[in-house]
């Protein structure tokens, strides 16, 4: 089976903060994405990543920067957090052109 | 602007009922479209990609069809039981970039 595992399913930070958020796939995929989910929206991505040290700006970057050292890890970085960066965040990875994402189980993220 | 809307937002079913609900898209340059079911503190999960116009897929108890010319998609449950309470995702691509663009999702609340 696939497994996508996120590092923490509940986040409390300050304003300010520096937040990591780690994803981690066992699967060898080559592309790893980050979504925020927020409630009445559909998932937005944030960045994504199509291989190692490679990364793309999704819809919404804005505050947000990733890194991708090693193929299985994801790590998408809240620089300074904000109160309108409080949401769910998912981690999702695919293969090479492959159709199918494949998901974490989610963070939910709460900035105060 | 590419949406995706998906109807009802929430819907509640007595158990062993039937119920359908809908994904719209845009119908140009339509490459596959996606549903996923997402269980509460679970990961999102694939239920169904499609790509021809008229298809038809089936797990189970739950069903798919698609129509690409006019830009929609139902899914289907047949006797619905508590296990299927959860959210249904639609997402679709096109031009055949892995990008999804996701729909907010129906909430699926079964009543014993």
């Amino acid at each position: 089976d696939v497994k996508v595992t996120q590092s923490s399913r509940y986040l409390v930070k300050r304003t300010g903060e520096k937040v990591f958020l780690e994803c981690v796939q066992d699967m060898d995929h080559e592309n790893m994405f980050w979504y925020r989910q927020d409630p009445g929206l559909g998932l937005r991505l944030i960045y994504f990543s199509y291989d190692v040290k490679m990364k793309e700006k999704g819809d919404i970057p804005e505050g947000y920067s990733v890194s991708r050292e090693k193929k299985e890890r994801f790590s998408l970085i809240l620089e300074s957090a904000s109160t309108n960066q409080t949401s769910m965040y998912l981690c999702a990875s695919s293969t090479q052109g492959g159709n199918i994402q494949y998901f974490g189980a989610g963070t939910r993220l709460s900035v105060l | 602007i590419l949406n995706v809307e998906q109807s009802p937002q929430s819907l509640h079913v007595q158990e062993g009922d039937s119920t359908n609900f809908t994904c719209s898209f845009p119908s140009s340059n339509f490459y596959a479209l996606h549903w996923y079911r997402w269980e509460t503190a679970k990961s999102p999960e694939a239920l169904f990609v499609m790509t021809l116009n008229g298809d038809e897929k089936k797990k189970g108890r739950i069903s798919a069809t698609l129509n690409t010319k006019e830009g929609y998609s139902y899914l289907y449950i047949k006797g619905s039981q508590p296990e299927d309470s959860a959210t249904y995702l639609c997402a679709f691509t096109r031009d055949s970039n892995y990008q999804l663009i996701w729909g907010a999702g129906t909430k699926l609340i079964i009543k014993p």
